[in-house]
């Protein structure tokens, strides 16, 4: 299996300031179309995880352009430009290249 | 909008079954694939598997800590996905939740699943 390694696990930013969430993979998520199966969701408080990236760096649908994300191979990063109060709770990256599917442990987000 | 709803959790003891229910709407429910992923208490996410559409043949892929134990299955008529599950085990306790496509587009709110004696 994929293993898929965030970091860091928890931070807090002031409102306003960047943050950057890093999720490293044990193998290389380049598939064989060319394409990058990597993913980042946000599970905020008492909801369900919401998928805010694909595919490394295409924001879903209603994102805010303050998301970006980056990388290649086997590592990513998920940057937010400027923190807002409604982007608190855990970030997962997730892998979509190989079966089985795989989850990074999650980063916590809170806001100082 | 689209929306999912997950039911049928519940409390059950160890080696016993339990079917989930995912009903959708807000789109063309035959038109996509759909995907169980769970959640332990206080733990990370994990992927449980997903069912294709009957375009793609209506296969299903399992993971393997779940394969041969969990069935998937759809009505497309009534816009519901299935899982069955048997066997269970304690560490199959969690939130389970159904989502829309093969990579977690949508999500449902969730229901809880609690193996114990």
């Amino acid at each position: 299996d994929i293993v898929m390694t965030q970091s860091p696990l928890s931070l807090s930013v002031a409102p306003g300031q960047p943050a950057t969430i890093s999720c490293k993979s044990s193998q290389s998520l380049l598939y064989s179309d060319g394409k990058t199966y990597l993913y980042w969701f946000l599970q905020k408080p008492g909801q369900s995880p919401q998928l805010l990236m694909y595919e490394v760096s295409s924001r879903f649908s209603g994102v805010p352009d303050r998301f970006s994300g980056s990388g290649s191979g086997t590592d990513f990063t998920l940057r937010i430009s400027r923190v807002e109060a409604e982007d608190v709770g855990i970030y997962h990256c997730m892998q979509a290249t190989r079966f089985p599917l795989t989850f990074g442990q999650g980063t916590r987000l809170d806001i100082k | 909008d689209v929306y999912l709803v997950e039911s049928g959790g519940g409390l059950v003891q160890p080696g016993r079954s339990l079917t989930l229910s995912c009903r959708g709407s807000g789109f063309t429910f035959g038109d996509y694939v759909f995907s169980w992923f769970r959640q332990a208490p206080g733990k990370g996410l994990e992927w449980v598997g997903f069912i294709r559409n009957q375009a793609l043949g209506g296969t299903s892929v399992y993971a393997p800590s779940v394969m041969g134990r969990f069935t998937f299955s759809r009505d497309d008529s009534n816009n519901i996905a299935y899982v069955e599950m048997s066997g269970l085990k304690i560490e199959d306790t969690g939130v389970y939740f159904c989502s829309l496509g093969g990579n977690g587009d949508y999500w449902g709110q969730g229901t809880l699943v609690s193996v114990s004696s």
